[in-house]
């Protein structure tokens, strides 16, 4: 069990740039769930997925951002057209169904839209 | 949105002091946890609590929870200067087909003086 684990830690970009976020789950996970987190706030739903499914979407999730999960192993989280509103933590958490209700959080990307 | 708050915001306690964090919440749960944030990093999972449960415990964490007054609280006992860093509790909610996706607190930011 090495953990969730994020791709990039940080980053930083200019606004109207695109970036792309990449989530590794815990191996065998079929949930895997991206969060918001903005400085002094708890992490806001966003996304999640079961297997490569998307079942659900947070009104957060403006069209500008866009979340994949083609083989049902690895995430990626895109945002288009940046904004400096976009500037937060990303964190992604994974779990199992059937077995635990224990969502297991990553490092999270910290990204400074300047 | 956020599901409920923290109380207190802030909290400031001698080592070897116990600390008590209370969760208020708005609509019916599956379960409840508690996580702990160092600053800028990830989130850690430290104990689940289902709704048909009212007490449990793990190593120095003690954590309630009433169903009828949707709250929960945190006892930390006998903290360290380690146990320094923002704690959150989160709600979990299972709709239609599924989700259990997490709605965070505001946190409570302790800090544990030597």
């Amino acid at each position: 069990d090495t953990g969730v684990s994020q791709d990039p830690r940080h980053k930083i970009t200019k606004r109207g740039q695109n970036v792309t976020f990449r989530c590794d789950p815990i191996s065998e996970h079929n949930r895997l769930y991206w969060y918001r987190q903005t400085l002094g706030q708890g992490p806001e739903f966003l996304t999640y997925f079961q297997n490569e499914a998307q079942l659900e979407k947070s009104r957060l999730l403006s069209d500008r951002f866009s979340a994949e999960r083609p083989k049902g192993s690895f995430s990626t989280l895109e945002i288009q057209r940046t904004e400096q509103g976009d500037s937060a933590m990303y964190l992604c958490a994974s779990t199992v169904t059937g077995r635990t209700d224990t969502q297991y959080f990553g490092p999270g990307t910290r990204l400074t839209v300047l | 949105s956020q599901q409920g708050e923290e109380d207190p915001q802030a909290l400031s306690i001698q080592e070897g002091e116990n600390a008590t964090m209370n969760c208020s919440y708005k609509t019916s749960i599956n379960n409840l946890q508690w996580y702990r944030q160092n600053s800028g990093r990830g989130l850690v999972h430290l104990i689940l609590i289902r709704s048909n449960e009212r007490e449990k415990h793990s190593g120095r964490l003690r954590v309630t929870l009433d169903t009828s007054k949707k709250s929960s609280s945190l006892l930390i006992t006998a903290s360290r200067a380690a146990d320094t860093a923002s704690y959150f509790c989160a709600t979990a909610h299972e709709r239609g087909g599924g989700g259990n996706k997490l709605t965070f607190g505001t946190g409570t930011q302790l800090k544990v003086e030597l």
